[in-house]
């Protein structure tokens, strides 16, 4: 079974410093990989992706994310956080073969960017 | 280019009403996802779409979710009866491609906050 695991609840970084939102994720055969932010009180927007190719995926906003495989991981990074990235980090994965678009979402990490 | 539009944005109900939610998705976008997200939680999928065939609707709690999406567009999700556990926000998405989900973003709306009584 798929399956995505954020283990931080909550990040706090300051403000110019750089950020890391980890991820780990678990699927049969090769993943794709997201990276969603919510807002609050908003739908979630999508940052970046990871289907095959390079394992620095560039996306929105200065994020990205490398993708590691013998470590099962996909850990979101900015090299300067800014106040305004403060949010909720969903990552997520599908199964190359999956059921046909079902993604599955960690559980969520909270980014406090403190000025 | 408008995106995904629901509605209401939030509901009050007391438990054992029902209630609805509606979802316009992007123009052009064939797959429609319905996803709940309980507070402090990643969503789960409800139930996904592709052009008006319910492809994927393990996740539906048939007993009293129902969802439809007729002519392929629009979606409604109704609960009936509503019952306390159901206090959730209901996202819907679209995307443009059949497997959305595995190539391709999900584009998902504001939400629909529901708190049951």
């Amino acid at each position: 079974a798929q399956s995505v695991a954020q283990p931080e609840d909550q990040v706090n970084v300051a403000e110019g410093n750089p950020l890391t939102v980890k991820c780990t994720y678990s699927v049969s055969g090769n993943p794709y990989l997201f990276w969603y932010v919510q807002y609050p009180n908003r739908g979630l927007q999508f940052l970046l992706k990871y289907i095959t190719g390079d394992n620095l995926v560039k996306g929105s906003y200065g994020f990205e994310a490398e993708f590691n495989k013998s470590q099962t991981s996909f850990h979101l990074k900015k090299p300067s956080a800014l106040v305004s990235d403060s949010a909720l980090y969903f990552c997520a994965v599908s199964a190359l073969y999956n059921q046909g678009g079902k993604l599955i979402f960690g559980q969520g990490t909270e980014l406090s960017v403190k000025p | 280019e408008a995106g995904v539009v629901q509605s209401p944005r939030y509901k009050i109900i007391e438990k054992k009403q029902p209630v609805a939610f509606w979802c316009n998705p992007i123009s052009g976008h064939n797959t429609l996802y319905w996803y709940l997200q309980n507070l402090g939680q990643g969503p789960e999928l409800l139930i996904r779409y592709e052009n008006e065939e319910a492809v994927d609707d393990s996740q539906l709690p048939k007993d009293r979710f129902s969802a439809e999406r007729l002519k392929g567009v629009d979606s409604t999700l109704k609960i009936q009866p509503a019952e306390l556990g159901d206090s959730a926000v209901y996202l819907c998405a679209s995307s443009s491609l059949p497997q959305g989900g595995s190539t391709g973003e999900l584009f998902f709306g504001e939400g629909s906050r529901l708190t049951v009584l």
